[in-house]
């Protein structure tokens, strides 16, 4: 059972289209982490947010905190392909602890 | 300034056996985790090493068992290789004293037959 319930697992849209990742909890986090991951290699971080209600904007990127950080969402903003990937969110209680991961959301964009 | 670095890339092994990964945190940091992440899943904690010491454990059997030198370098070791230990092993560094953020390295993709 994933603390972290991510939705959808897969979306599927065109160029220039939006598109929202959502990733729910039932605990509270003191940061959580939002990567993406290419076939074969490992997660890169994108973001990380910490306070309740923060957003933060990474390009065509954002990324929200819930105000009673148990959840998060992640939007993009005119999808391009290069956004393909597998999109993970991790959830740490305390710095330097483990990361509790989502299943992932994988997104294709195509051209 | 190099990365997280993990060796070896890919490994095949035979039920039964042992095998050891090695992890090269990013420069500066001095923490090392290990993950677990099966085909078409999120990654699953295993362990935490800090000043050469476990710190953490998630829900992994003894088999799995690791290892930090001075150096803040890392090994995970797991015995008795069953099908199912097959996946893509990430390691991740972060700096204890600093921020919450972790990073990953490639990735080693064992595949046990």
């Amino acid at each position: 059972t994933q603390l972290l319930e991510q939705s959808p697992q897969f979306l599927s849209i065109q160029e220039g289209e939006n598109l929202t990742v959502y990733c729910n909890s039932s605990s509270v986090f003191s940061s959580l982490q939002w990567y993406r991951q290419e076939p074969g290699e490992g997660p890169v971080l994108l973001v990380t947010v910490v306070t309740g209600g923060e957003v933060k904007k990474l390009k065509r990127l954002t990324f929200q905190f819930g105000d009673a950080r148990k959840d998060s969402s992640l939007h993009i903003t005119a999808a391009q392909p290069g956004d393909t990937g597998l999109y993970l969110c991790a959830g740490e209680r305390a710095a330097g602890n483990k990361l509790t991961f989502g299943g992932g959301t994988r997104v294709l964009v195509k051209p | 300034d190099a990365g997280v670095t993990q060796s070896p890339t890919h490994l095949i092994k035979t039920r039964g056996q042992q095998v050891t990964l090695r992890c090269s945190p990013k420069s500066g940091h001095d923490t090392v985790s290990w993950y677990q992440q099966a085909l078409g899943q999120g990654p699953q904690f295993i362990f935490q090493y800090y000043e050469e010491e476990e710190r953490q454990r998630g829900n992994f059997p003894d088999r799995f068992s690791g290892h930090q030198f001075p150096n803040y370098s890392s090994e995970l070791n797991v015995n008795a290789l069953l099908l199912g230990d097959s996946a893509l092993y990430l390691c991740a560094s972060s700096a204890q004293a600093l921020s919450y953020e972790q990073y990953f390295g490639p990735g080693t993709r064992l595949t046990v037959t």
